[in-house]
């Protein structure tokens, strides 16, 4: 069966500096991988994701993700933070059979000034 | 990207009532749309797969029954929560994918619906 897992409840980065959320999973053949962002008492919205072709994946708002097969993992990643960046992240995965989409538990970002 | 409606945003009912959500893509046709349910701070739980001209697909452990899902046509989904009972509050999201032709279609949200029983 597949699944995501985000090993970090929370994630605190001052702002400026770069960040990571970390994401691994697990599904039978290709995967295809999301990365969504929700701030509060709001829907999500799409960053970016990988179906196949390079490996960095850039995305909205300055956002990246690195694909690592041999990982099983899909890290999002920023250079530099903004405030505006702390909200709650989720990473997905989705077979490619195009079934249903899985989350992982979501990250919490907080960003200080 | 694409457009998710969802209505209401915000729902309060007394306990025994039904409450409906609408779910419609706006500027896409949608043969496939998803529910989930949201508690605070926790992650979405996928409810049901609701399939235009079709019965829905329920997850294990949701009751068919209890969550009423109509997906009437291309670009709505309804889901109804009857005889709404407190412990069904929580926020519902709905979402729908965009094929673009058979691609791989990242899936769009709704800004979801926050139900309060009372």
């Amino acid at each position: 069966a597949q699944s995501v897992a985000q090993p970090e409840d929370q994630v605190n980065v001052a702002e400026g500096n770069p960040l990571t959320v970390k994401c691994t999973y697990s599904v039978s053949g290709n995967p295809y991988l999301f990365w969504y962002v929700q701030y509060p008492n709001r829907g999500l919205q799409f960053l970016l994701k990988y179906i196949t072709g390079d490996n960095l994946v850039k995305g909205s708002y300055g956002f990246e993700a690195e694909f690592n097969k041999s990982q099983t993992s899909f890290h999002l990643k920023k250079p530099s933070a903004l405030v505006s960046d702390s909200a709650l992240y989720f990473c997905a995965v989705r077979d490619s059979q195009g079934g249903k989409l899985i989350f992982g538990q979501g990250t919490e970002l907080s960003v200080k000034p | 990207g694409a457009v998710v409606s969802q209505h209401p945003s915000w729902v309060i009912c007394k306990s025994g009532t039904s409450v409906k959500i609408e779910c419609r893509s706006l500027d896409f046709q949608a043969t496939t749309m998803f529910w989930y349910r949201q508690f605070p701070k926790q992650s979405l739980m996928l409810m049901a797969t609701s399939n235009e001209g079709s019965k829905a697909t329920y997850e294990q452990g949701v009751e068919k029954d209890k969550f009423l899902i109509n997906h009437a046509s291309l670009t709505l989904s309804t889901l109804t929560v009857t005889s709404a009972h407190p412990e069904d509050s929580s926020f519902y999201i709905c979402s729908a994918r965009d094929w673009q032709g058979g691609g791989s279609g990242e899936l769009f949200f709704g800004e979801g619906s926050r139900l309060t029983v009372l």
